[in-house]
């Protein structure tokens, strides 16, 4: 079955440094990678996503890039923010589904 | 739009009592999803509804989880009789679309209702 391996489970920054969260799947056939935000209180927001006939993608500060043969991709933040303090999580589509990763407590250091 | 909307936000039970929470998703949204997200992990696929029919309902345990949605809108996600382990924040989303969630067809979760279990 799917399964998802996300590392660090938490990450300190200082603000304005750049975060990278890492992620591993292990279904082979899975072609769709979101990465979804969570803050206190809400549910996971849709940031950002990439489908496997790219390797890379960008949005403003952030970015993910894709690793089909090693199965694994990861999520880069640069110029962090304050508003960037959240968790984040990985997630592979499987079966019409998504499957999330455990999740990164990201905190950015004044 | 909208958001998928969700009540109680708070729920506060004691062991072998039951509990239900109400989804409302966005509106025109073919697609309803239950998660089941436990502290300090990711949200886990409970049930998934295209329009009023069961897509997926592997994950949900049956002897005490139960899960509708009538006439393709509104859900009620039930638990009785409830277990410790059950504490946890029950996670509603929508898409608009059947199908794979990619694309256009985006999950948006809803702010969930945190069930604590006594």
């Amino acid at each position: 079955g799917e399964n998802v391996e996300q590392h660090p489970s938490t990450l300190s920054v200082q603000e304005g440094d750049s975060a990278v969260i890492k992620c591993t799947y292990s279904d082979s056939a899975s072609n769709y990678f979101p990465w979804y935000k969570q803050e206190l209180g809400k549910g996971p927001q849709l940031i950002i996503d990439i489908r496997s006939n790219v390797g890379e993608k960008k949005d403003q500060r952030i970015a993910v890039t894709l690793n089909k043969t090693a199965k694994h991709f990861s999520l880069h933040i640069t110029e962090t923010q304050p508003e960037d303090s959240a968790v984040y999580f990985c997630a592979e589509e499987g079966a019409q589904k998504l499957v999330f990763g455990q999740g990164t407590r990201l905190t950015i250091n004044p | 739009e909208a958001g998928v909307a969700q009540s109680p936000r708070y729920k506060i039970i004691e062991k072998r009592q039951s509990v239900a929470f109400w989804c409302n998703p966005i509106s025109g949204h073919a697609t309803l999803y239950w998660y089941q997200q436990i502290l300090g992990q990711g949200p886990k696929l409970l049930i998934q509804f295209q329009n009023n029919g069961v897509v997926d309902d592997s994950q949900l345990p049956k002897d005490r989880f139960s899960a509708e949605r009538l006439k393709g809108v509104d859900s009620t996600l039930k638990i009785q009789p409830a277990k410790l382990e059950d504490s946890a924040v029950y996670l509603c989303a929508s898409s608009p679309e059947m199908g794979r969630p990619r694309g256009a067809n985006v999950l948006t979760f809803g702010a969930g209702s945190r069930l604590t279990v006594l």
